[in-house]
């Protein structure tokens, strides 16, 4: 079956501006989390959501928002783009999100700020 | 909170040798723990995990076992090889926010 799609998988903007990611998760998965990856920070969780709700949320700036669709697709989106914002955003799907679940990571989008 | 520290990488090996890479952890409860692998330009593979104290997690020649009195989850392998050579990150889930280590290098040589 088709794994985790993460879209666009490089993008470039400017300073300022904003940027959208998607995530289409394994068919059949409600839970779709969201990590941002850099060399200083690692890998850190930004948010999850669950059956179009956000279920849980990591300690990042009200810049950094989510959302998902009834198909558990999900877009994340940073508005007013700093360039500590560089970094490879990953998206993980699982199927319920507990503590025991599986997550199925995608290839995620590298993001850069000029 | 909840953390994970990971030893200081790159760990770099000649290949056949035994490998092991340290991971701690503090959370509060019984958290779910697991490896993950991320080889260049993808995103994180499940290697293992174990769900409670004394399960040892396998795969593909790896090994990992939970260990709830060093509240530690060390991976190891017997035998490397330089297809091994990727990114090896240990996390846990205690709640429904998953902590992750920083993550080690490892390095295989021919």
């Amino acid at each position: 079956k088709a794994g985790v799609t993460q879209t666009p998988r490089y993008l470039i903007k400017t300073r300022g501006q904003q940027v959208t990611l998607s995530c289409s998760p394994i068919s059949g998965h409600r839970s779709v989390s969201w990590y941002q990856q850099t060399p200083g920070q690692g890998l850190q969780f930004l948010f999850e959501y669950f059956s179009e709700t956000q279920r849980n949320k990591g300690n990042f700036p009200g810049r950094f928002s989510g959302r998902q669709f009834s198909n558990s697709r999900s877009e994340m989106n940073v508005s007013t783009l700093e360039l500590g914002d560089s970094a490879l955003y990953l998206c993980a799907s699982s199927l319920g999100g507990g503590e025991n679940t599986e997550a199925f990571f995608g290839q995620g989008t590298r993001l850069t700020v000029v | 909170g909840d953390s994970v520290t990971q030893m200081e990488g790159p760990v770099t090996l000649s290949e056949e040798a035994f490998l092991t890479i340290n991971c701690t952890y503090t959370a509060t409860g019984y958290p779910s723990l697991f490896w993950y692998v991320q080889y260049p330009g993808e995103g994180l593979q499940l290697l293992l995990k174990a769900t409670k104290a004394d399960d040892k997690g396998s795969n593909k020649g790896f090994e990992a076992t939970y260990r709830k009195e060093t509240t530690s989850f060390h991976l190891e392998k017997g035998s490397v090889q330089v297809s091994d050579s990727a990114v090896y990150f240990c996390a846990e889930r205690g709640s429904y926010i998953p902590t992750f280590g920083r993550g080690t290098s490892l390095i295989v040589h021919p």
